[in-house]
C-alpha cells in the first residue's frame, strides 16, 4: 500500500526537551511538507521540502528543524525554542506543485 | 491566495444531500477551487478540485458559478460517516501552499 507515515500517534515530552517527530512516504512524492493544528483551529504550514537536501520556512518555522536527507523521509524537531508546543503535526507529500496533498495520521505532541 | 468564505456549521440528515457553499470572490482565472476534509483526529483528505466546469468523482460534485466567485461541495447521499470538516481552498496559481483556515464542521444526523 502506497502512503504516508507518521510515528508516534502520541507523544509526551517534559518541557525544554527537544523532540523529533517521524514522517515517511512511499509515494515517490518530492515534494513533503509538516503543518501544525491547534484545537479548533485550521493547519498551519511549518516547513516544506521541494526536493532532496532542500527545505524552506513555512508560516511558523520559528522553534522548529528539519532535514530532508532522503526522498522518503521528512523528520520535524519541536526543539526548546517552541514556546507553546503542544498541538497535532501533520505531515504531508504531494508531487511538487499540485495542490492534492496526501496526509499522515498525524502526531499528537503535547509537553508536560 | 484568494481568500473564502464558509458557514461555521452545518447539519444534514442521514441519506440526503449535504450542500456545503464557498465563497471565494477574489479568485483569479486560472486558479483552482479544491475541497479537503478532516474526520476528527485525522489527517485531512483531498476530495475534489476543479476550474470553471462541475467536477464530480466517487466522493462528491463540484458546482462553480459561472462567475467563479462561488462554489459548493455536494455529498449526494451523507452518511454519519460524512461528518467531518471540511475545508475551501483557492491556492495562488504558482502556490506550493495549501492555506486551511476554519471550514465548515459538517454534522450527519440518524
Amino acid at each position: 500500500d502506497g502512503g504516508i507515515t507518521q510515528s508516534p500517534k502520541y507523544l509526551f515530552r517534559k518541557e525544554g526537551q527537544n523532540v523529533t517527530l517521524s514522517c515517511e512516504q512511499n509515494l515517490n512524492h518530492d515534494a513533503m511538507y509538516w503543518y501544525r493544528q491547534d484545537p479548533g483551529q485550521g493547519l498551519r504550514l511549518i516547513y516544506y521540502s521541494q526536493i532532496v537536501n532542500d527545505f524552506q520556512k513555512g508560516d511558523i518555522a520559528e522553534g522548529y528543524s528539519v532535514s530532508r536527507e532522503k526522498k522518503e523521509s521528512f523528520p520535524l524537531t519541536v526543539t526548546s525554542a517552541q514556546k507553546n508546543p503542544t498541538a497535532f503535526y501533520l505531515c504531508a507529500s504531494s508531487i511538487w506543485l499540485d495542490n492534492e496533498q496526501f496526509f499522515g495520521p498525524g502526531t499528537r505532541l503535547t509537553v508536560l | 491566495d484568494a481568500k473564502t468564505t464558509q458557514p461555521p456549521s452545518m447539519d444534514c440528515a442521514e441519506g440526503r444531500a449535504a450542500n456545503l457553499p464557498c465563497n471565494h470572490s477574489t479568485i483569479s482565472g486560472n486558479e483552482y477551487v479544491y475541497w479537503y476534509r478532516q474526520i476528527h483526529s485525522q489527517g485531512p483528505q483531498y476530495i475534489i478540485h476543479g476550474l470553471k466546469n462541475n467536477e464530480t468523482n466517487e466522493m462528491a460534485s463540484l458546482i462553480i458559478t459561472e462567475d467563479r466567485k462561488s462554489s459548493t461541495l455536494i455529498l449526494p447521499h451523507a452518511t454519519l460517516r460524512d461528518t467531518a470538516v471540511y475545508y475551501c481552498i483557492v491556492p495562488g496559481s504558482n502556490d506550493y501552499k495549501l492555506s486551511f483556515g476554519a471550514g465548515t464542521t459538517v454534522t450527519v444526523r440518524a
